[in-house]
């Protein structure tokens, strides 16, 4: 069975700092990977994914993250942190090779402070 | 403007009785979830749909039910046997045939028991 694990229950960062956000999975095969953000009481917006190739994934609002096979990891990243980057964080896989099936982790609360 | 709707925002309801909330996408997607959230346990699956007519168990399926009667349509009834109903819904939907490509989310359903 897929899983996926987010050490951290809250990161505080300050503000121009860079941030990381930890995600580690379990999972079968070649996975495809994805981080997504959520404000409070509102949906999840999708940030970034990996599918497959460079291992170094960019997405939205300057965030990025980096795909390890080898420590079966998916940390995502951004080089200065912003107070409106403050949010719950989700990494979540997918099993390769079909199936719509998405699993995500616990959540990461992220604060940046001035 | 394409999305997914969700309504509504908040419900409220009483011991005993079933509620149904609604989701609706406009995006042409094939692949409709339900995912309850509880501080702490990150999102929860309940129940998916893959295509119209046909929908199985998610992780936590118990005490809720779906239809999925047109694409665009996928309503969740909370019943009288869901034993702790409070919390908050996603509605997601997402494109067929690949699991690489994201899901796209509702503002969610804030349900509380009173």
């Amino acid at each position: 069975a897929q899983s996926v694990a987010q050490p951290e229950d809250q990161v505080n960062v300050a503000e121009g700092n860079p941030l990381t956000v930890k995600c580690t999975y379990s999972v079968s095969g070649n996975p495809y990977l994805f981080w997504y953000v959520q404000y409070p009481n509102r949906g999840l917006q999708f940030l970034l994914k990996y599918i497959t190739g460079d291992n170094l994934v960019k997405g939205s609002y300057g965030f990025e993250a980096e795909f390890n096979k080898s420590q079966t990891s998916f940390h995502l990243k951004k080089p200065s942190a912003l107070v409106s980057d403050s949010a719950l964080y989700f990494c979540a896989v997918k099993p390769p090779g079909g199936g719509n099936k998405l699993t995500f982790g616990t959540g990461t609360q992220l604060k940046v402070e001035l | 403007d394409g999305g997914i709707t969700q309504s509504p925002k908040y419900l409220f309801r009483k011991e005993g009785q079933n509620v149904t909330l609604s989701c609706e996408q406009n995006l042409n997607h094939d692949a409709m979830y339900w995912y309850r959230q509880d501080p702490g346990q990150g999102l929860r699956l309940i129940y998916y749909s893959q295509i119209v007519n046909d929908f199985q168990k998610g992780d936590i399926a118990e005490g809720y039910s779906v239809s999925r009667e047109k694409k665009e349509s996928f309503p969740l009834t909370v019943t009288s046997a869901q034993k702790n109903p409070t919390a908050f819904y996603l509605c997601a939907s997402s494109s067929p045939g690949q699991s690489n490509t994201e899901a796209f989310f509702g503002q969610g359903t804030r349900l509380t028991v009173v």
